[in-house]
């Protein structure tokens, strides 16, 4: 069954420390993205890469960075955490760009940096 | 500033009973429209995506609707189960290509009791 999907699920960081959260998809799309959710806020893009080994700049990506070797893994980089980057992360797909092609979505990291 | 606002914050209703959901928006352009739900701690799944100018569709004992001209959109929840339990997120697309970007917003809470 096509998916995404997310590791860890969860995770609690100390301040400074590097953090690494990884996504693999089975969708065979092109398109991967990485978001964070803050409660009572909208998703917002963090990265983004669209071909193995290049990735792009979303529209927050001030503190991450992120890397795609190969078309299924995509993962995302706190290289020194800190606490304003406490939210949940989700991971997505498409096979297509953010346009009309639905994305689909792994079921998130919840991040807690202390 | 936030361009996609939903309405109402939070919902109860009870088990069998029906609900509308709205959306506003305020993305220029407004290429589509797509409402996805989220249970807790899970990943966001589309339920219906709206492209034209005033678009109805159906998805079971979900339907929508938008209105380009007021930027509105509402999700109508028939018959609802408990396992409607979840935020339903209504995200709005720029561009129908992969230069275009999604907007979402915060999402409504809707909790259905026995």
């Amino acid at each position: 069954e096509a998916a995404v999907t997310q590791s860890p699920r969860s995770k609690v960081a100390v301040t400074g420390g590097k953090v690494t959260l990884s996504c693999h998809q089975t969708n065979n799309h092109d398109y991967m993205y990485w978001y964070r959710q803050d409660t009572g806020h909208g998703l917002r893009l963090i990265h983004y890469s669209y071909v193995a080994d290049s990735t792009e700049k979303g529209d927050i990506p001030d503190g991450y960075k992120a890397s795609r070797p190969s078309q299924e893994n995509f993962s995302l980089i706190l290289e020194l955490a800190s606490l304003s980057q406490t939210a949940v992360y989700f991971c997505a797909s498409s096979d297509q760009g953010q346009g009309y092609a639905e994305q689909f979505f792994g079921p998130g990291t919840r991040l807690t940096v202390l | 500033k936030t361009q996609v606002e939903q309405s109402p914050q939070s919902l109860v209703v009870r088990q069998g009973e029906n609900c509308v959901l709205q959306c506003n928006y305020s993305v220029t352009p407004d290429n589509h429209l797509r409402w996805f739900k989220q249970d807790t701690g899970k990943g966001l799944v589309s339920l219906t995506v709206l492209v034209h100018e005033n678009d109805k569709t159906s998805n079971g004992r979900y339907s929508a609707t938008l209105d380009k001209d007021a930027k509105h959109s509402t999700l109508h929840i028939t018959a609802t189960l408990l396992d409607d339990t979840a935020t339903y997120i209504c995200v709005v697309g720029d561009r129908g290509s992969a230069l275009g970007r999604l907007h979402f917003g915060a999402g409504t809470q809707l909790i259905v009791i026995p």
